[in-house]
Formats: structure tokens, sequence, C-alpha cells
């Protein structure tokens, strides 16, 4: 099993483009996550999707979106990339029966200049 | 804001020491897991333990939880170099099912 793949590992954005990060797990989870982590800050959930079809912001949600393209994809598209968006992403997934516990992917690390 | 908050933000001890990490929350919570983090690494899940347990182990790693004070240690007995990682204790808030909650972390170093 692959487990949550991301994909791109590394970005650098200037001000102002867009992008997309993309996730996919193959574990048949329900809910997917994204979330982001700065130094100091520990992870802050941006998106979350309890379900198919189903999408709920997070503690920090402005200047994102995303998509559950079905059970297995949830991007995260910024739509004009600004420099406080520097950050690594990562994306989860998680099954409510087992008390949420989540499984990650290796992280995308974003920079905007 | 954060849920948890993770004390201390980093510790270093010695081979074969024990190490604790504490963790304090703000409202009732489902239940409560802790994950390691290696540097440029994702989060992995190491253990979950429910709002009416007290205490679990699994291995070498020992979990307390007390509601009524809000708070929660992870113990990580005889430590080992390989332990060197960011700690994290994750909440599941009220009766929320789905989202997770993340604390600041404790950077753990074990140095030989």
């Amino acid at each position: 099993n692959a487990g949550v793949t991301q994909t791109p590992k590394f970005q650098v954005l200037k001000t102002g483009q867009s992008m997309t990060l993309q996730c996919a797990q193959d574990m048949n989870h329900n809910s997917m996550y994204w979330y982001r982590q700065d130094p100091g800050m520990g992870l802050r959930l941006i998106y979350y999707s309890a379900s198919e079809g189903t999408t709920d912001k997070g503690e920090v949600p402005n200047g994102y979106n995303v998509s559950r393209l079905n059970k297995r994809e949830f991007s995260l598209r910024l739509e004009s990339a600004a420099p406080s968006q520097t950050s690594v992403y990562f994306c989860a997934s998680g099954d409510s029966g087992r008390g949420n516990t989540i499984y990650f992917g290796e992280g995308s690390w974003l920079t905007v200049v | 804001s954060q849920q948890g908050e993770e004390d201390p933000q980093a510790l270093s001890i010695q081979e074969g020491e024990n190490a604790t990490m504490n963790c304090s929350y703000k409202t009732s919570i489902n239940n409560l897991q802790w994950y390691r983090q290696n540097s440029g690494r994702g989060l992995v899940h190491l253990i979950l333990i429910r709002s009416n347990e007290r205490e679990k182990h699994s291995g070498r790693l020992r979990v307390t939880l007390d509601t009524s004070k809000k708070s929660s240690s992870l113990l990580i007995t005889a430590s080992r170099a390989a332990d060197t990682a960011s700690y994290f204790c994750a909440t599941v808030p009220g009766r929320s099912f789905q989202k997770l909650v993340f604390g600041t972390g404790t950077r753990l170093l074990v140095s030989p």
C-alpha cells in the first residue's frame, strides 16, 4: 500500500500564481484533511472532508479552496499565492471508526516569492 | 487557536534516560492521540487514549490522561537516539469524530 501520496514534493511559486496540491489515499478512508505546518505553530487545519462530497473549513481556510474529487482524492488549490502561504503542507486521511487516527503523506514544501 | 499545547517545547536527554512530555488542551474531548514526526517527514501515529481511559501502554510508551485537568503526558522509557523527533498531541474535540486538532509539539533530542 502506498498510503497517502501527495504531489508535488517541492514547489516555488511567484506571488499571484495559482497551483493545486494533489493528494490520494488507498486505504478506503472516508475522511481527508489538509494541514499546514509552520515553525513554532504546529499543524493547523486548513480544510477537511468528512466524506466524499462534503468539505468544511478548518482553522485557516482563507486563500485556499479544496475539492473532494472522489473517495480517494482531495486536492488543495491556491488561487493567488501569497508569501504568507509559504509553508509545508500535509495531506492526511482517516477512518472515524478507529477513533479518527489519521495517516499522513510526506509533505509538500511550498515557497512563494 | 491551537487546542493542545505541549510542554516543554524542547527536551534534550541522554540515551537510556526517560523522556516525559505534557499536553494540555482546552475543550472536552472524545480521545487524545500522540504522533511523532521525524525531521522532514510526515507525522506517524503512536498511541490513542480514549476519554474514559486514564493510562495506556505501548512498548516503551506510556500515556496518561487526566480529563479533570485537561492534560495528558507521554513517557518514553529508556530513550534511544532513534527517538529523536518532534512529538505532537492531538485531540478529537467533543462529539466531533472528524476533526483532529494538533498541539504545537515537543522537540526531543536524544544524545548517544
